[in-house]
Protein backbone atom coordinates (compact mmCIF):
# COMPACT_ATOMS: atom_id res chain seq x y z
CA UNK A 1 0.00 0.00 0.00
CA UNK A 2 1.20 3.28 -0.96
CA UNK A 3 2.04 5.27 2.06
CA UNK A 4 3.69 8.29 4.21
CA UNK A 5 4.46 7.31 7.96
CA UNK A 6 5.36 9.19 10.70
CA UNK A 7 6.46 8.56 13.91
CA UNK A 8 5.89 9.17 17.02
CA UNK A 9 1.87 9.91 16.26
CA UNK A 10 1.71 11.43 19.64
CA UNK A 11 4.51 12.65 21.65
CA UNK A 12 4.74 14.80 25.23
CA UNK A 13 8.14 16.49 25.74
CA UNK A 14 9.82 19.35 27.50
CA UNK A 15 11.89 22.36 26.59
CA UNK A 16 15.37 21.23 25.36
CA UNK A 17 15.09 17.89 25.15
CA UNK A 18 16.48 17.19 22.06
CA UNK A 19 13.55 15.02 19.44
CA UNK A 20 13.53 13.68 16.30
CA UNK A 21 10.18 12.69 14.33
CA UNK A 22 10.64 10.45 11.73
CA UNK A 23 8.80 10.42 7.97
CA UNK A 24 8.92 7.61 5.30
CA UNK A 25 7.17 7.01 2.18
CA UNK A 26 7.19 3.84 0.15
CA UNK A 27 6.03 5.90 -3.50
CA UNK A 28 9.56 6.48 -5.03
CA UNK A 29 8.86 10.10 -4.75
CA UNK A 30 11.57 12.75 -5.46
CA UNK A 31 9.65 15.85 -3.07
CA UNK A 32 9.44 15.60 0.12
CA UNK A 33 8.33 18.19 2.80
CA UNK A 34 7.33 18.96 6.55
CA UNK A 35 4.62 20.99 7.51
CA UNK A 36 3.00 22.18 10.89
CA UNK A 37 -0.69 23.17 11.53
CA UNK A 38 -1.84 25.67 14.05
CA UNK A 39 -5.60 26.78 14.71
CA UNK A 40 -6.27 30.09 12.69
CA UNK A 41 -2.92 30.19 10.65
CA UNK A 42 -3.10 27.16 8.50
CA UNK A 43 -0.37 24.72 6.69
CA UNK A 44 2.85 25.79 6.92
CA UNK A 45 5.22 24.68 5.19
CA UNK A 46 8.60 23.98 7.72
CA UNK A 47 11.44 22.59 5.75
CA UNK A 48 11.42 20.58 1.94
CA UNK A 49 13.24 18.47 0.05
CA UNK A 50 13.83 17.65 -4.08
CA UNK A 51 15.86 14.70 -3.46
CA UNK A 52 18.28 12.97 -1.86
CA UNK A 53 21.44 15.57 -0.17
CA UNK A 54 18.80 18.70 -1.25
CA UNK A 55 17.25 20.20 1.16
CA UNK A 56 15.32 23.87 1.51
CA UNK A 57 14.09 25.99 3.67
CA UNK A 58 10.27 26.55 3.74
CA UNK A 59 8.26 29.61 5.65
CA UNK A 60 8.82 28.76 9.56
CA UNK A 61 12.10 26.90 9.72
CA UNK A 62 13.22 28.14 12.89
CA UNK A 63 14.10 26.03 15.50
CA UNK A 64 13.97 22.72 13.19
CA UNK A 65 16.68 20.74 11.13
CA UNK A 66 16.04 17.84 8.20
CA UNK A 67 18.19 15.74 6.17
CA UNK A 68 17.64 13.69 3.83
CA UNK A 69 20.09 11.20 3.47
CA UNK A 70 17.95 8.40 1.57
CA UNK A 71 15.43 8.44 -1.11
CA UNK A 72 12.58 7.28 1.58
CA UNK A 73 13.04 9.36 4.59
CA UNK A 74 12.89 12.60 5.84
CA UNK A 75 13.59 13.44 9.56
CA UNK A 76 12.14 16.30 11.29
CA UNK A 77 14.94 17.34 13.95
CA UNK A 78 14.01 19.48 16.84
CA UNK A 79 17.25 20.45 18.81
CA UNK A 80 15.81 22.37 21.53
CA UNK A 81 12.36 22.10 21.28
CA UNK A 82 10.51 25.11 22.82
CA UNK A 83 6.43 25.81 23.89
CA UNK A 84 5.91 27.50 20.38
CA UNK A 85 6.85 24.52 18.79
CA UNK A 86 3.66 22.96 20.07
CA UNK A 87 1.68 22.06 17.12
CA UNK A 88 0.53 19.45 14.27
CA UNK A 89 2.94 18.14 12.14
CA UNK A 90 2.71 16.92 9.04
CA UNK A 91 5.21 14.65 6.20
CA UNK A 92 3.92 14.82 2.81
CA UNK A 93 5.55 13.35 -0.20
CA UNK A 94 5.00 13.67 -4.17
CA UNK A 95 6.82 13.27 -8.01
CA UNK A 96 7.01 17.08 -8.70
CA UNK A 97 8.00 16.45 -12.35
CA UNK A 98 4.24 15.89 -13.02
CA UNK A 99 2.10 18.52 -13.23
CA UNK A 100 -0.95 17.28 -11.50
CA UNK A 101 0.29 15.84 -9.18
CA UNK A 102 -0.80 14.82 -6.07
CA UNK A 103 0.75 15.42 -2.21
CA UNK A 104 0.19 12.38 0.02
CA UNK A 105 0.70 13.46 3.41
CA UNK A 106 1.33 10.95 6.60
CA UNK A 107 -1.31 10.67 9.34
CA UNK A 108 0.48 13.70 11.28
CA UNK A 109 2.27 14.13 14.85
CA UNK A 110 0.88 15.56 17.64
CA UNK A 111 3.84 17.57 19.29
CA UNK A 112 3.56 19.12 22.74
CA UNK A 113 6.54 20.87 24.13
CA UNK A 114 5.95 21.79 28.32
CA UNK B 1 -2.01 40.36 0.64
CA UNK B 2 -1.88 37.09 1.28
CA UNK B 3 -0.89 34.40 -1.30
CA UNK B 4 -4.35 32.14 -1.18
CA UNK B 5 -7.10 33.26 0.74
CA UNK B 6 -10.64 31.73 1.72
CA UNK B 7 -13.58 32.53 3.44
CA UNK B 8 -13.12 30.68 7.13
CA UNK B 9 -16.89 29.80 7.86
CA UNK B 10 -17.83 27.72 9.09
CA UNK B 11 -20.50 27.04 6.39
CA UNK B 12 -23.68 25.39 7.78
CA UNK B 13 -25.93 23.78 5.36
CA UNK B 14 -28.60 21.17 5.90
CA UNK B 15 -28.47 17.77 4.20
CA UNK B 16 -29.35 18.06 0.38
CA UNK B 17 -28.24 21.54 -0.21
CA UNK B 18 -26.12 23.10 -2.86
CA UNK B 19 -22.53 24.68 -1.13
CA UNK B 20 -19.99 26.70 -3.01
CA UNK B 21 -16.48 27.89 -1.93
CA UNK B 22 -14.26 30.61 -3.44
CA UNK B 23 -10.86 30.76 -3.16
CA UNK B 24 -8.38 33.21 -4.43
CA UNK B 25 -4.47 33.65 -5.03
CA UNK B 26 -2.06 36.68 -5.69
CA UNK B 27 0.48 35.02 -8.08
CA UNK B 28 -0.45 35.52 -11.17
CA UNK B 29 2.15 33.09 -12.45
CA UNK B 30 0.16 30.26 -10.55
CA UNK B 31 -0.47 26.62 -12.46
CA UNK B 32 -1.58 24.73 -11.35
CA UNK B 33 -4.78 24.21 -8.48
CA UNK B 34 -6.03 21.45 -6.15
CA UNK B 35 -8.95 20.92 -3.83
CA UNK B 36 -8.49 18.97 -0.96
CA UNK B 37 -9.88 17.88 2.05
CA UNK B 38 -9.30 17.82 5.85
CA UNK B 39 -11.21 16.03 8.21
CA UNK B 40 -10.64 16.98 12.14
CA UNK B 41 -7.35 16.13 13.35
CA UNK B 42 -6.26 14.07 10.19
CA UNK B 43 -4.22 14.49 7.31
CA UNK B 44 -5.04 16.68 4.36
CA UNK B 45 -6.21 14.59 1.46
CA UNK B 46 -6.39 15.89 -2.69
CA UNK B 47 -10.01 16.03 -3.62
CA UNK B 48 -10.03 16.90 -7.28
CA UNK B 49 -7.55 19.26 -9.19
CA UNK B 50 -8.83 22.06 -11.09
CA UNK B 51 -8.39 22.49 -14.41
CA UNK B 52 -8.66 25.60 -16.84
CA UNK B 53 -11.44 24.35 -18.95
CA UNK B 54 -13.26 23.21 -14.82
CA UNK B 55 -13.97 19.82 -14.12
CA UNK B 56 -16.57 17.47 -11.87
CA UNK B 57 -16.22 14.49 -10.46
CA UNK B 58 -19.70 13.10 -8.98
CA UNK B 59 -21.68 15.76 -7.14
CA UNK B 60 -18.06 18.25 -6.94
CA UNK B 61 -17.12 20.56 -9.78
CA UNK B 62 -14.55 23.08 -9.46
CA UNK B 63 -13.69 26.18 -11.85
CA UNK B 64 -10.75 28.22 -12.29
CA UNK B 65 -10.94 32.06 -13.41
CA UNK B 66 -7.50 32.91 -14.25
CA UNK B 67 -8.40 36.34 -15.26
CA UNK B 68 -9.89 37.27 -11.61
CA UNK B 69 -7.33 34.46 -9.83
CA UNK B 70 -10.10 32.38 -8.02
CA UNK B 71 -11.04 28.91 -8.21
CA UNK B 72 -14.65 27.42 -6.89
CA UNK B 73 -15.76 24.54 -5.57
CA UNK B 74 -19.56 23.61 -5.88
CA UNK B 75 -20.37 20.30 -3.83
CA UNK B 76 -24.35 19.40 -4.83
CA UNK B 77 -26.80 17.27 -2.73
CA UNK B 78 -24.50 17.74 0.40
CA UNK B 79 -24.08 14.70 2.28
CA UNK B 80 -23.15 14.48 6.57
CA UNK B 81 -19.98 12.84 5.12
CA UNK B 82 -19.33 16.24 3.55
CA UNK B 83 -18.25 17.75 6.28
CA UNK B 84 -14.95 18.95 6.72
CA UNK B 85 -12.80 21.55 5.74
CA UNK B 86 -11.66 22.03 2.62
CA UNK B 87 -8.07 23.44 1.72
CA UNK B 88 -7.42 25.66 -1.79
CA UNK B 89 -4.15 24.77 -3.04
CA UNK B 90 -2.06 26.44 -5.37
CA UNK B 91 1.46 25.44 -7.29
CA UNK B 92 3.21 28.03 -9.26
CA UNK B 93 4.90 25.28 -11.35
CA UNK B 94 5.61 21.57 -11.73
CA UNK B 95 8.93 21.78 -9.57
CA UNK B 96 7.79 23.94 -6.67
CA UNK B 97 6.09 23.98 -3.73
CA UNK B 98 2.44 23.85 -2.76
CA UNK B 99 0.61 26.90 -0.74
CA UNK B 100 -2.20 25.86 1.25
CA UNK B 101 -5.04 28.39 1.70
CA UNK B 102 -6.18 28.14 5.61
CA UNK B 103 -9.32 25.65 5.07
CA UNK B 104 -13.03 26.63 4.40
CA UNK B 105 -15.12 24.58 7.03
CA UNK B 106 -18.15 23.21 6.32
CA UNK B 107 -20.78 21.76 8.81
CA UNK B 108 -23.83 19.46 6.88
CA UNK B 109 -26.48 18.95 9.15
CA UNK B 110 -29.50 16.22 9.21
Amino acid sequence: EAQVTQNPRYLITVTGKKLTVTCSQNMNHEYMSWYRQDPGLGLRQIYYSMNVEVTDKGDVPEGYKVSRKEKRNFPLILESPSPNQTSLYFCASSSPSRQYNEQFFGPGTRLTVL
Amino acid sequence: RKEVEQDPGPFNVPEGATVAFNCTYSNSASQSFFWYRQDCRKEPKLLMSVYSSGNEDGRFTAQLNRASQYISLLIRDSKLSDSATYLCVVKSSGYSTLTFGKGTMLLVSP
